[in-house]
């Protein structure tokens, strides 16, 4: 079946670096990953979207890449900042074989605390 | 500005309750979800719809009803509350088509079934 992991352990790092986050998936082959943000008891946030043709996507201080070959997406913030600091998930398209909608399936997210 | 709003931000109810979850958005999406989200879970897809009257089972359906009358209204329905129905539960809507549109979601309801 399909399977998306991230890291369930918090990541904690100093104000100022960079935070590297992990999407692996096993079993499918998506054409498009999404990263979100969440914040405590409030809906997920989209962030950034890439293609399964493109390597990396940058959006202001964000970065993603997609590595389809080891089926995997590394999520990066660089100068972090304690506003920073939410639970972030990724989410995969599940490819339908028909025009028809394309559902995304959502990995259970890693909390990610900036420090100042 | 984007927005997808839900009738309510807490709701508590009594097992064998019927219970009414409303969504509306204002972007003029076809595609409408809803999700479960709980701790170690993740988000977890009830039902969805791409269009008015349409609608398709997602993971976890069992326990759940949906109904869209109108493009901007998706109401997720629990015909008899259990506990296990205790959950975060999110709504959100997207662009149709082939392509992965991102999807905008609502606060969410946080629902408690005693």
């Amino acid at each position: 079946s399909q399977k998306i992991e991230q890291n369930s352990e918090a990541l904690n790092i100093q104000e100022g670096k960079t935070a590297t986050l992990t999407c692996n998936y096993t079993n499918y082959s998506p054409a498009y990953l999404q990263w979100y943000r969440q914040d405590p008891g409030r809906g997920p946030v989209f962030l950034l979207l890439i293609r399964e043709n493109e390597k990396e996507k940058r959006k202001e201080r964000l970065k993603v890449t997609f590595d389809t070959t080891l089926k995997q997406s590394l999520f990066h913030i660089t100068a972090s900042q304690p506003a920073d600091s939410a639970t972030y998930l990724c989410a995969l398209d599940t490819r339908p074989s028909s025009g028809a909608t394309n559902k995304l399936i959502f990995g259970t997210g890693t909390l990610l605390a900036v420090q100042p | 500005d984007v927005k997808v709003t839900q009738s309510s931000r807490y709701l508590v109810k009594r097992t064998g309750e019927k219970v009414f979850l409303e969504c509306v958005q204002d972007m003029d999406h076809e595609n409408m979800f809803w999700y479960r989200q709980d701790p170690g879970l993740g988000l977890r897809l009830i039902y969805f719809s791409y269009d008015v009257k349409m609608k398709e089972k997602g993971d976890i359906p069992e326990g759940y009803s949906v109904s869209r009358e109108k493009k901007e209204r998706f109401s997720l329905i629990l015909e008899s509350a259990s506990t296990n129905q205790t959950s975060m539960y999110l709504c959100a809507s997207s662009l149709f088509g082939g392509y992965a549109y991102e999807q905008y979601f609502g606060p969410g309801t946080r629902l408690t079934v005693t």
